[in-house]
């Protein structure tokens, strides 16, 4: 079964600092691709930043990076620099390179304190 | 990045009714989209997956003659949501993938908050 999980049900920041939220995820396959996702009031989806699972180099969109670990199928998200427009819940997901599907974790509310 | 549009953003239903909710691709085509529903402070939980010209493919437990897929386009994926009760109240989110090689993501719509009363 494809899981993901994210233990972190809510994590808060002070603005300016660095947060890293926790992902971690089950897959028999080695050809996958994982996402971060991030949920403002909004509502709307808004993709954070993306890996490749066959790729070493770990990701990094601007304040915004990962730290990939294949072996220990851990993706966790490093946003440095924090800022009040980083609030919002940030799902995890997956999907295998031969599928359709994402598979997404529980989320991590984040909360950035003035 | 890709625009996937989705109408309407809020719906008030009676009971017993049908609504739908229309999802679009604005500048690519979806051969695929998704269809989701969240609950508050949950995660996404896909209903089901439409690719264009084919049935709909739903998850265990959704139902199919409740939750009516159609994805006549490469551009529209519409739910129907018949006979609609309080417990169908929820977010339903729609998203597609565009495709674009082997490295695609999936784009979200803005979401439908549908309250049967």
């Amino acid at each position: 079964a494809q899981t993901v999980t994210q233990s972190q049900p809510e994590m808060s920041v002070q603005e300016a600092e660095t947060v890293t939220l926790s992902c971690t995820y089950d897959t028999s396959e080695s050809d996958y691709y994982l996402f971060w996702y991030k949920q403002p009031p909004s509502r709307q989806m808004i993709l954070v930043i993306r890996q490749e699972a066959y790729k070493q180099q770990n990701a990094t969109e601007n304040r915004f990076s990962v730290n990939f670990q294949k072996a220990a199928k851990s993706f966790s998200l490093k946003i440095s620099d924090s800022q009040l427009g980083d609030a919002a819940m940030y799902f995890c997901a997956y999907r295998l390179n031969t599928g359709n599907q994402f598979y997404f974790g529980t989320g991590t509310s984040l909360t950035v304190i003035p | 990045g890709a625009v996937v549009s989705q109408h309407p953003s809020r719906v008030i239903c009676k009971s017993g009714t049908s609504v739908k909710i229309e999802c679009r691709s604005l500048d690519f085509q979806a051969t695929t989209m998704f269809w989701y529903r969240q609950f508050p402070k949950q995660s996404l939980m896909l209903m089901a997956t439409s690719n264009e010209g084919s049935k709909a493919t739903y998850e265990q437990g959704v139902e199919k003659d409740k939750f009516l897929i159609n994805h006549a386009s490469l551009t529209l994926s519409t739910l129907t949501v018949t006979s609609a009760h309080p417990e169908d109240s929820s977010f339903y989110i729609c998203s597609a993938r565009e495709q674009r090689g082997p490295n695609t993501e999936a784009f979200f719509g803005q979401g439908t908050r549908l309250t049967v009363v």
